[in-house]
């Protein structure tokens, strides 16, 4: 199976702009969610969704947002970017089922984003 | 509120030597999942174990092991004979068990290099 596709790789954009990332899960998984890592403050969860709903949501302003496709591939945006947001962007995907156990999620290689 | 700390923010060994990364959580739930992740120099975070709060067992693959004792809340990671592949980050992370919640709640880190 195919892992985890983050697109862009790579971004640069100015403050005030807005940017989106995009996610493709793994072949079956439905549950896909968003982190962000930056050095001061680690790996932070920002949401995640499932069959196209949001389930959770951290903390974070709502210039992030999200949603996700009938395919399970999902979009994370954010709108008036600050200088703050230059991260690395990673999303997940999990074969979340009805059991109720937690899988593991699979990460993807991230996207970096800098803000000028 | 979850909370993950790992206080070994950076370790260095030499090749071969063996080498414990230590991990404590803090959770109310009784159900909980606990997860070690590798992240190599090129971003991507590479699951390594999942263990579930009911199942003690330590667990053994290759010349990797953990070490999980809920009556001291940790979970270590302990890499025999080491070798240079093995530098990379390491984070351990927690999630609820609740159906629906797949938010990871990530400790700092562990930045482990080994030396040739």
């Amino acid at each position: 199976k195919a892992g985890v596709t983050q697109t862009p790789r790579y971004l640069i954009k100015t403050r005030g702009q807005q940017v989106t990332l995009s996610c493709s899960p793994i072949s079956g998984h439905r549950s896909v969610s968003w982190y962000q890592q930056t050095p001061g403050q680690g790996l932070q969860f920002l949401f995640e969704y499932f069959s196209e709903t949001q389930r959770n949501k951290g903390n974070f302003p709502g210039r992030f947002s999200g949603r996700q496709f009938s395919n399970s591939r999902s979009e994370m945006n954010v709108s008036t970017l600050e200088l703050g947001d230059s991260a690395l962007y990673l999303c997940a995907s999990s074969p979340q089922g009805s059991s109720g156990v937690n899988n593991e999620q699979f990460f993807g290689p991230g996207t970096r984003l800098t803000v000028l | 509120a979850q909370k993950v700390t790992q206080a070994q923010t950076e370790i260095s060994v030499v090749e071969k030597e063996d080498v414990t990364l230590d991990c404590v959580y803090e959770t109310r739930d009784t159900t909980y999942y606990l997860f070690w992740y590798k992240q190599p120099p090129s971003g991507e975070l590479v699951f390594l174990i999942r263990r579930n709060s009911f199942d003690e067992q330590n667990e053994i693959s290759g010349r990797y092991s953990w070490n999980f004792q809920k009556s001291t809340s940790s979970f270590n990671f302990t890499i025999t004979a080491s070798q240079v592949v093995d530098s990379a980050v390491y984070f351990c992370a927690l999630s609820e068990s609740n159906f629906g919640n797949e938010k990871l709640t990530f400790g700092t880190g562990t930045r482990l290099t080994i030396i040739p």
